[in-house]
């Protein structure tokens, strides 16, 4: 089955408790992005990658870290997390370059205590 | 002002009418316009996207583009329960790179 996987599904930590959030995708897809969902505000991108070792800034990156070093992992990592980051993540990969047609995870919800 | 804007709602329509959600947007350098459908608790599925202006129909489903408006639609025909959910719009082919920006979410609820 095609599906994006994200872990944890639920994270509770404290303010600069480093931590990582694990995105695994089984298509073979070049394209995967993280974004982070708040009320009001909508899905925003914080970071994306087009390829193995090609990562950008998406439009809300401080405080974020990603990697890629293998074409299906792309984890999210949060060096010295604060409340601010608060907030519902959700992982995603497309096959096209424009990000047309994405399979999103199915979410991470962390509490920044 | 944010580059994509999109009603929140809550939109309540009775099943059976036909529903209408829209976004408009101010960067003419978008050129790929996604609709999502997200259910609580879940993660965005995608229903449709297009390439530039125009209208592309799949089933109940018809968005259309209008880049000299900056607007674009999603038309729902025969709305049902099912369909009760948040659609969010989504734009990329920016030229500043490949970003994609979301509307932040029109919740809808069809009433049977």
């Amino acid at each position: 089955e095609a599906q994006v996987t994200q872990n944890p599904r639920y994270l509770i930590t404290v303010t600069g408790k480093k931590l990582t959030v694990t995105c695994s995708q089984n298509m073979n897809h070049e394209y995967m992005s993280w974004y982070r969902q708040d009320p009001g505000l909508g899905l925003r991108q914080i970071y994306y990658s087009m390829n193995v070792e090609v990562t950008d800034k998406g439009d809300v990156p401080e405080g974020y870290k990603v990697s890629r070093k293998e074409k299906r992992n792309f984890p999210l990592i949060l060096e010295s997390p604060s409340p601010n980051q608060t907030s519902l993540y959700f992982c995603a990969s497309s096959q096209q370059s424009m990000n047309t047609e994405a399979f999103f995870g199915q979410g991470t919800r962390l509490t920044v205590v | 002002q944010k580059e994509v804007e999109q009603d929140p709602g809550p939109l309540s329509v009775p099943e059976g009418a036909i529903v209408s959600l829209n976004c408009t947007y101010s960067n003419s350098a978008f050129q790929y316009f996604m609709w999502y459908r997200q259910y609580s608790r879940k993660g965005p599925e995608l229903l449709m996207y297009t390439y530039s202006s125009g209208n592309k129909e799949d089933g109940r489903f018809t968005a259309q583009v209008d880049k000299s408006s900056k607007y674009i639609s999603l038309f729902i025909r025969d709305s049902q329960p099912s369909d009760s959910a948040t659609y969010l719009c989504a734009m990329s082919g920016d030229t500043g790179g490949f970003k994609t920006i979301f509307g932040a979410g029109t919740r809808l609820f069809v009433k049977a």
